[in-house]
């Protein structure tokens, strides 16, 4: 039974306006998530982290929200640029746990 | 900067060959991790280790061993290639605190 759920498979957005890519998970012990974006036949790279005790993390262009009663985090890219084209995970991982559990991934395309 | 560097990008094995996966990282963290990716499926982690000489069972861990001889190297076996087991491989690695994961390259695997 999948922990983490990312349930759009792939998003569409214009240059220039805001991505938001979703995450829901089900196990209320996850203290710690993670974004990472990954273009094909290379690694994931780390984006953007969030710890339980914020509800909201910045770094430049994005920002990564946490509803803890909702289980659900997103992420918001703002401007999104085609660059960003990718797919998006989004993982987990309870506290003082080293594994993370990760969703499915969101394909992101931006198109010019 | 963390670097996670893997063996190889590309392998073409045939059924029933015994395969190494090799993987190494340069920042001494303690935890290193094998997972396997395959499209709609996400990341799904095959073993982990948090300490030379020490491994743990991930969620997929059949058809699989590791080693962990030395801090910064951490080796996937394949003891018999099946078909079954083409895919993209990723290595992984993360202190104990923050808990974030940096991923090599990826090893993409096709057995014949």
């Amino acid at each position: 039974d999948q922990q983490v759920k990312q349930n759009s498979p792939s998003l569409s957005v214009q240059e220039g306006r805001i991505s938001i890519l979703n995450c829901d998970y089900t196990n209320s012990m996850f203290d710690y998530f993670l974004w990472y974006k990954k273009y094909p036949a290379e690694g994931p790279t780390f984006l953007i982290s969030i710890s339980s005790i914020k509800d909201k993390n910045e770094d430049g262009r994005f920002t990564v929200f946490l509803n803890k009663s909702a289980k659900h985090l997103s992420l918001h890219i703002v401007p999104s640029q085609p660059g960003d084209s990718a797919v998006y995970f989004c993982a987990a991982s309870e506290y003082n746990f080293n594994k993370f559990y990760f969703g499915s991934g969101t394909k992101l395309n931006v198109k010019p | 900067d963390v670097k996670v560097t893997q063996s190889s990008r590309y392998l073409v094995k045939r059924t029933g060959e015994k395969v190494f996966l090799e993987c190494v990282q340069d920042m001494d963290h303690e935890n290193m991790f094998w997972y396997r990716q395959d499209p709609g499926l996400g990341l799904r982690l095959i073993y982990f280790s948090y300490d030379v000489k020490m491994k743990e069972k991930g969620d997929i861990p059949e058809g699989y061993s590791v080693s962990r001889e030395k801090k910064e190297r951490f080796s996937l076996i394949l003891e018999s290639a099946s078909t079954n087991q083409t895919s993209m491989y990723l290595c992984a690695s993360s202190l104990n605190s923050p808990r974030t994961q940096y991923f090599g390259p990826g090893t993409r695997l096709l057995v014949l």
